[in-house]
């Protein structure tokens, strides 16, 4: 069966750190790969999907980047975080035409 | 424009009152249309894929429709441990490439008194 991993749970970094939050897919090849975020009491916005290894459509310009290096790694990073970078981060896969499912998600906040 | 609106933002009901929570959406060809339901502080738990109009899948005490340009979940007689957020997703179909991002709407708060 597929499992979709997703770490930290929790983040807490100062504004002006670097950011890097991971992962990765079990049980599964090529999968579309996300991550979307989740702002208090909003509803998953779009930042990042790839379809394959080294393909990564940027949904919203903002301070964020995001890098698949290999099949099943999704990896979303920022080089300076700043104070709205805050919120719930969650990692999704799906295969073409199907529903996606969902890591725990990471809440980050920027302090 | 959001391509998926769902309606109400937020609903309270008592144990046992039967409603309906409306998600309608505006992609010119849909691929697919998925219902989740989110607890706090978790990632979205995947309940049904709707493919076509006419379609209907359920679960204990949901029942998830469709039409062409929107979709319902009908919660019949809930119990207090259906409390959380509903969320609407939807595929768009493209033939012209690859593009199979999955597009969310806002959710439904529910909230079930005993």
């Amino acid at each position: 069966s597929q499992t979709i991993h997703q770490w930290p749970a929790t983040l807490v970094q100062p504004v002006g750190s670097p950011l890097s939050l991971e992962c990765t897919v079990e049980g599964t090849s090529n999968p579309n790969l996300y991550w979307y975020r989740q702002a208090a009491g909003r509803g998953l916005q779009l930042l990042f999907y790839s379809v394959g290894i080294g393909q990564i459509s940027s949904e919203v310009p903002q301070n964020l980047s995001a890098s698949r290096p290999q099949d099943r790694q999704f990896i979303l990073s920022s080089k300076k975080l700043l104070l709205s970078d805050s919120g719930f981060y969650l990692c999704a896969w799906n295969q073409l035409s199907g529903e996606a499912f969902f890591g725990q998600g990471t809440r980050l906040t920027v302090v | 424009e959001d391509q998926v609106t769902q309606s109400p933002e937020a609903l309270r009901l008592q144990e046992g009152e039967s409603s309906s929570l409306n998600c309608s959406y505006t992609v010119s060809g849909l691929r697919g249309l998925f219902w989740y339901r989110q607890d706090p502080g978790k990632g979205p738990e995947f309940l049904f894929t709707l493919y076509s109009a006419g379609e209907e899948k359920e679960k204990e005490r949901l029942k998830a429709t469709l039409t062409k340009k929107e979709s319902f979940l009908h919660i019949t007689a809930p119990k207090p441990e259906d409390s959380a957020t509903y969320l609407c997703a939807v595929q768009e179909s493209n033939f012209m490439n690859r593009d199979d991002k999955i597009i969310f709407g806002k959710g439904t708060r529910l909230h079930i008194l005993p």
